[in-house]
């Protein structure tokens, strides 16, 4: 059972570029999100999903975009990458939304210079 | 404004001492609350969780959080920690109706042997 998937586990940007930071989870879960970590601020959520056709903002959405055409796919979209956006970015899908516990990916480490 | 604080940042405790870490919420609904741990490198694990019913609540690894509504509390407890226990841990909060997490800052445990 692989879990929570995400690719790449590593990744160097330019500022400007564009990328697509992708998750997969194969437990048939209806809830997905992207959080992002910085040094001290803890996990900051991106942007949700509760399900196929449906995505919602977080706390921190601007520069980020999401889509959700399948259960299983959730990918996450820098449009033009900033400075800023150098982080870990993590993955996680639950059964529903806030009464059970999240499974996490192994994160996805982004720098851009 | 629903937040987690985790009040210690850093904490270091010798192998085979107890250990309390500190978690306080704000939070407008009944909180669904939850412990992870990360280790470098990693996604985060749940630890526990705690959405109603006994107040004091077992999870892997021989941790223990209480629930406290009137402190509106939950800390992390272990009787004896072990060198393996060094990682960061991070107190998360969700509730009824609502679809999102919120995590604290995180606690960075060290371990001295």
């Amino acid at each position: 059972n692989a879990g929570v998937t995400q690719t790449p586990k590593f990744q160097v940007l330019k500022t400007g570029q564009s990328m697509t930071l992708q998750c997969a989870q194969d437990m048939n879960h209806e809830y997905m999100s992207w959080y992002r970590q910085d040094p001290g601020m803890g996990l900051r959520l991106i942007h949700y999903s509760v399900g196929a056709g449906i995505t919602d903002q977080g706390e921190v959405p601007n520069g980020y975009n999401v889509s959700r055409s399948t259960t299983e796919d959730f990918p996450l979209r820098l449009l033009s990458a900033a400075p800023s956006q150098t982080s870990v970015y993590f993955c996680a899908s639950s059964t529903t939304a806030n009464n059970q516990p999240q499974h996490f990916g192994d994160g996805t480490r982004l720098s851009i210079l | 404004a629903q937040s987690v604080t985790q009040p210690d940042i850093h904490i270091t405790v010798s192998e085979g001492a107890s250990l309390e870490l500190r978690c306080n919420y704000s939070y407008g609904a009944t909180p669904y609350l939850f412990w992870y741990v990360q280790s470098p490198g990693q996604g985060l694990q749940l630890l526990l969780k705690y959405f109603s019913g006994d107040t004091l609540v077992q999870g892997i690894k021989g941790f223990e959080a209480e629930f406290k509504r009137s402190q509106s509390s939950f800390n992390l407890r272990k009787p004896s920690v072990h060198w393996s226990d060094a990682a960061e841990y991070f107190c998360a909060v969700g509730a009824a109706g609502f679809n999102k997490f919120y995590f604290g800052s995180g606690t960075k445990l060290n371990v001295k042997p």
